[in-house]
């Protein structure tokens, strides 16, 4: 069985710094895919990110970034430059075979 | 290009009731997954679809069922609703049916709300 671990329910950060938010994962798939998504207050799933378990370089999208340690089995999202905008749900997934496994998701709040 | 739709977009429905809830895929994607959102928590998966077959299903009871047309549009069908069915339904498309390197767009979603 598949499990996504997210133990930060909020964080807050300031507005134009950096933020890391975690992810830990478990799974006996050799071949896996590790997804993070955005959920605003309206509801729709933006992708953001995506990292392939035999990827050896960190992914990378503008201002986010994965940071992907496979021996610990974390995959935390890193967002520099924080936006007003950024406020919102975060919620990572790992792929395997026909599914997403989700984790219960960080509500990041960014302060002018 | 147009993302993926779902509609409706809200509905109210009473406990026993039967529900179908619709869902376009981006173009040229052929595959189509089903989650379940209950508040406060990370969606669940309850289908997949690829080519119009069934490649997957998650942990859900007999009540749930979909399908996917020639198109790749596909529906979600809910019997006998239960309170517990209340959440946002959210339709994902990809291109295709694994995960790797493909992921999941998702459309706005359906809020279902049982009384």
């Amino acid at each position: 069985a598949q499990k996504i671990t997210q133990t930060q329910p909020g964080m807050f950060v300031q507005e134009k710094e950096a933020v890391t938010l975690d992810c830990t994962y478990d799974t006996s798939d050799q071949s896996y895919g590790l997804f993070w998504y955005k959920q605003p207050s309206s509801g729709e799933m933006i992708f953001l990110i995506y990292q392939g378990s035999y990827d050896e370089q960190n992914a990378t999208e503008g201002r986010y970034s994965l940071n992907f340690q496979k021996a610990r089995k974390s995959a935390n999202l890193v967002i520099s430059a924080s936006q007003l905008g950024d406020s919102a749900m975060y919620f990572c997934a790992m792929g395997s075979n026909y599914k997403l496994t989700f984790g219960k998701g960080t509500l990041l709040t960014v302060n002018p | 290009d147009a993302g993926v739709t779902q509609s409706p977009t809200h509905l109210i429905k009473t406990r026993g009731q039967q529900v179908t809830l619709r869902c376009s895929p981006i173009s040229g994607h052929k595959s189509v997954s089903w989650y379940q959102q209950v508040l406060g928590q990370g969606p669940q998966f309850i289908f997949q679809y690829y080519e119009k077959e069934e490649r997957g299903r998650g942990n859900f009871p007999d009540r749930f069922s979909a399908r996917q047309f020639p198109n790749y549009s596909s529906e979600l069908n809910v019997n006998a609703l239960l309170l517990g069915d209340s959440a946002l339904y959210l339709c994902a498309s990809s291109l295709a049916a694994g995960y790797w390197g493909s992921p999941l767009h998702f459309g706005n979603g359906t809020r279902l709300t049982v009384t």
